[in-house]
């Protein structure tokens, strides 16, 4: 079967820099995604990798690695409004998008 | 304004009401989506519509009937749900089905089944 796994919960110190890590299993890989989800809001957009290496875009960054079934995504310099739940969701071979369940990242001061 | 609006945003129905969830996006998209999202579970893919026509239902309990009359709208209506039907219902649209653009996701409407 395809799964996608993510810790579920992580907790960070503002300011400081956090790690979500997302391994997967599909049937083919068209791509990964990142998307940020507030606590009650619509999910948002963050990152997309479909080749290896790091993409950054500001304070966040997002790592692939295919050969590795592995991806992770770089916070930095955290803020508190930081807090949300991080979802990654790989697109397989059927251009399907398989999800994990989310990893609740809680920021503290 | 966002993009995808999906009205109500809060239902509370008993296990015989018939009621229906709203989405429109305003963003020109050819695709939309219903998801289900429950508390530390991924989402879950229900329904999938390219130019107003389905494409997609994946073992989706008949008591959940989708319409979609226009690029622009999507409907879900409910009749005879369960308790375990409750949960945030996502709707979503993308530029086309099968690409790898993002979705972009409406803010949800939260489903008590009493």
């Amino acid at each position: 079967g395809q799964n996608i796994d993510q810790p579920t919960e992580m907790t960070a110190t503002e300011g400081a820099i956090v790690q979500i890590n997302c391994t997967y299993q599909t049937s083919g890989f068209n791509g990964l995604f990142w998307y940020q989800q507030h606590a009650g809001e619509a999910p948002t957009f963050l990152s997309y990798n479909v080749l290896d290496g790091l993409e950054e875009k500001g304070r966040f960054s997002s790592f692939l690695s295919r050969s590795k079934g592995y991806s992770y995504l770089l916070l930095k310099e955290l803020q508190m409004k930081d807090s949300a739940s991080y979802l990654c969701a790989v697109m397989d071979s059927n251009y399907q998008l398989i999800w994990g369940a989310g990893t609740k990242l809680i920021i503290k001061p | 304004e966002t993009g995808v609006t999906q009205t109500p945003r809060h239902l509370v129905m008993g296990m015989t009401n018939k009621k229906s969830l709203k989405c429109e996006q305003h963003l020109g998209h050819n695709a939309m989506y219903w998801y289900k999202q429950s508390a530390k579970k991924p989402l879950e893919l229900m329904f999938v519509y390219s130019l107003e026509e389905r494409v997609e239902n994946n073992s989706v309990p008949s008591r959940f009937s989708p319409e979609c009359p226009n690029s622009s709208h999507l409907f879900l209506h409910l009749h005879t749900l369960q308790p375990e039907d409750s949960a945030l219902y996502l709707c979503a649209s993308s530029q086309d089905l099968g690409g790898t653009g993002e979705l972009f996701f409406g803010e949800g409407s939260r489903l008590t089944v009493l």
